[in-house]
């Protein structure tokens, strides 16, 4: 069965660190780009972070240079190492695959949308 | 404010059809495939499409359409179980970014 869990979630003061953990299963995890997505209470879905296959990484500039995505294939496993954690970073927190493109009768297009997400992990930014 | 921009919310009756619409630009929806996300009651997100696909185990009710710049999905016989928040997302190669829609309530009256 194809499967992400995630884990290392939990409270933190503001100004404190946390490293988050996606496990996979079920498929070749090296072959795909991985991203991670939060959701604060009553917001909509945000991104997080990406990396590609090739280990290139992205941000939006809200966590930028606080967070680091990272990957271990050998582990079959996806990482979020969050430092400077400010309130608003407070959110449930996926690990999302991304699936490959494909080519309807006249265009074709890249790979950019997710098909298996994992159940999320709470993170708690309080003092 | 969303880059990929959505109705905020839509309604339909049992048994209906109803469409839901995400508008982009070239450089994201013009690009990429489009992903469909369900949540019920703020639950984890489930796939409903991606790309030209429809996910193991979804009703073959739900279909997605992509014409130019807007992305559609379909739900066909809608069902009170259908009752949730959608999301639309793909990349953006402009911004380097995954842009997500602001979300559609669906309420199946």
């Amino acid at each position: 069965e194809v499967q992400l869990v995630e884990s290392g979630g939990g409270l933190v003061q503001p100004g404190g660190s946390l490293r988050l953990s996606c496990a996979a299963s079920g498929f070749t995890f090296s072959s795909y780009d991985m991203h991670w997505v939060r959701q604060a209470t009553g917001k909509g879905l945000e991104w997080v972070s990406a990396i590609g296959t090739a280990g290139d990484t992205y941000y939006p500039g809200s966590v930028k240079g606080r967070f680091t995505i990272s990957r271990e294939n050998a582990k079959n496993s996806l990482y979020l190492q969050m430092n400077s954690l400010r309130a608003e970073d407070t959110a449930v927190y996926y690990c999302a695959r991304v699936s490959g493109g494909y080519c309807s009768s006249t265009s074709c297009y890249e790979g950019g949308a997710f098909d298996i997400w994992g159940q999320g992990t709470m993170v708690t930014v309080s003092s | 404010q969303s880059a990929l921009t959505q109705e905020a919310s839509v309604s339909g009756t049992v048994g209906q059809k109803v469409t839901l619409s995400c508008t982009g630009n070239s450089n994201n929806i013009g690009s990429y495939a489009v992903g469909w996300y369900q949540q019920i009651s703020h639950g984890a997100p489930k796939t409903v499409m991606f790309g030209n696909s429809l996910p193991s185990g979804i009703p073959d009710r739900f279909s997605g359409s992509k014409s130019g710049t807007t992305a559609s999905l379909t739900i066909s016989g809608l069902q009170p179980e259908d009752e949730a928040d959608y999301y639309c997302s793909t990349w953006d190669y402009s911004l380097s970014a995954q842009v997500f829609g602001g979300g559609t309530k669906l309420t199946v009256l």
